[in-house]
């Protein structure tokens, strides 16, 4: 039972680039969610997902969009880096209340 | 406008004694709150939970106390330990054990010396 992975660890990007982060979990949580974390701050949810095809924005959903095709995979893209986008992104999945959290990704953009 | 707040940005204790990690919330809608943990580079998990029925919950040495008309939670690690030290963030929902949206407070990080 791996729980739930994000890749990268880690990246860089330059002002204007887009990418994708990666989230999978293996625990058939029906709810999965993405997260940021500036320094000295709490988390801070951008997305959410209440099961397979359905999502909604959190509290600071703006440049990032997210998809849910599968009950697994819930991937945040950002399609125009910038730099306020430099964070540690977490992303995390339930049942019910207990969220259970991936070991996040570092972005900065440059 | 931060409806979560942990207003001690650290906190440090002798092992063997109590740890008391405070936090205090300002929406009154909110019914449930969960504590976690979390070591650096690593994503947070969880701790303990409580629901604003109750105002204890015990889990081992960690216990949550829910004070409802103040609006404050503490949590309280009994001995504590080294392996204690992390940032602890509190959070609180609205719609009980079953709702899916947290609003997290900053987080204490608690150093317990050896």
């Amino acid at each position: 039972n791996a729980g739930v992975t994000q890749t990268p660890k880690f990246r860089i990007l330059k002002i204007g680039q887009s990418m994708t982060l990666q989230c999978t979990q293996d625990m058939n949580h029906n709810y999965m969610y993405w997260y940021r974390q500036d320094p000295g701050m709490g988390l801070k949810l951008i997305y959410y997902s209440v099961g397979a095809g359905i999502t909604d924005k959190g509290e600071v959903p703006n440049g990032y969009n997210v998809s849910r095709s599968t009950t697994e995979d819930f991937p945040l893209r950002l399609e125009l880096a910038a730099p306020s986008q430099t964070s540690v992104y977490f992303c995390a999945s339930s049942y019910l209340a207990e969220q259970f959290f991936g070991p996040g990704t570092r972005l900065t953009v440059l | 406008d931060q409806q979560v707040k942990q207003n001690s940005p650290s906190l440090s204790v002798q092992e063997g004694r109590i740890s008391i990690l405070n936090c205090d919330y300002t929406n009154s809608m909110f019914d449930y709150f969960l504590w976690y943990k979390k070591y650096p580079a690593e994503g947070p998990t969880f701790l303990i939970s409580i629901s604003s029925i109750k105002d204890k919950n015990e889990d081992g040495r960690f216990t949550v106390f829910l004070n409802k008309s103040a609006k404050h939670l503490s949590l309280h690690i009994v001995p504590s330990q080294p392996g204690d030290s992390a940032v602890y963030f509190c959070a609180a929902s609205r719609g009980g054990s079953g709702t899916y949206k947290y609003i997290f407070g900053t987080g204490t990080r608690l150093k317990v010396l050896a």
